[in-house]
């Protein structure tokens, strides 16, 4: 089953807003990824929150994690339409199983010029 | 630099052909990783190798077989296609190893279209 839901499934908005996507998730992690996806590509790491981390910046991105609600969001400020693509949150629940990641659904993100 | 390359980008088979998906990174990664990508299921991991000569199972690892064949190489083959494995699949592959600890960040291939009719 999958560890990361996603939420919305589907966010339309125009260039210059910003986007809000959500991640829950059930078990403990070690730490927590989102990644990227133009269509008809590969998935690209967009950035990395750890569990003691709280807050993370990198450029027009910014991920919380709340490990009590087991939730993180990202937000993309002052989005472009290139910005137009899916975006995936991963979980890594450390110790043995560090290396598998499970990914959320995705949320599907429109950026109209 | 490359990366993750896999071939072939697309694909047609009929039910109970076989198959090989294969994975090449030139990035001196330890781990490998086999993910298919369905409408609505995100990514699902098959297979994964987290050195050299080492296989694991995934989440949805029936029907498919692995092999690690060095360090670069990293290959999914289907012995009798069905249906139900009309997907995406792509190679992931990573620097941690087998005994390494810290963050995983997975770089992606392309990805490998495949139709089982």
């Amino acid at each position: 089953s999958q560890q990361g839901e996603e939420d919305p499934q589907a966010l339309s908005i125009q260039e210059g807003e910003n986007a809000t996507m959500n991640c829950s998730y059930k078990t403990s992690i070690n730490n927590l990824q989102w990644y990227r996806q133009n269509s008809g590509r590969g998935l690209v790491h967009l950035i990395l929150i750890r569990s003691n981390e709280r807050e993370k910046h990198s450029g027009r991105l910014r991920v919380t994690l709340d490990t009590s609600k087991k939730s993180s969001s990202l937000l993309i400020t002052a989005s472009r339409a290139a910005d137009t693509a899916s975006y995936f949150c991963a979980t890594s629940a450390g110790g043995t199983s560090y290396g598998k990641l499970t990914f959320g659904q995705g949320t599907i993100l429109t950026v109209h010029p | 630099n490359a990366g993750v390359t896999q071939t072939p980008k697309f694909q047609v088979l009929k039910t109970g052909q076989s198959m090989t998906l294969q994975c090449a990174q030139d990035m001196n990664h330890n781990s490998m990783y086999w993910y298919r990508q369905d409408p609505g299921m995100g990514l699902r991991l098959i297979y994964y190798s987290a050195s050299e000569g080492t296989t694991d199972k995934g989440e949805v690892p029936n029907g498919y077989n692995v092999s690690r064949l060095n360090k670069r190489e990293f290959s999914l083959r289907l012995e009798s296609a069905a249906p139900s494995q009309t997907s995406v699949y792509f190679c992931a592959s990573s620097v941690l190893g087998a005994t390494s600890s810290g963050a995983n960040v997975l770089t992606f291939g392309a990805g490998s279209r495949l139709t089982v009719l």
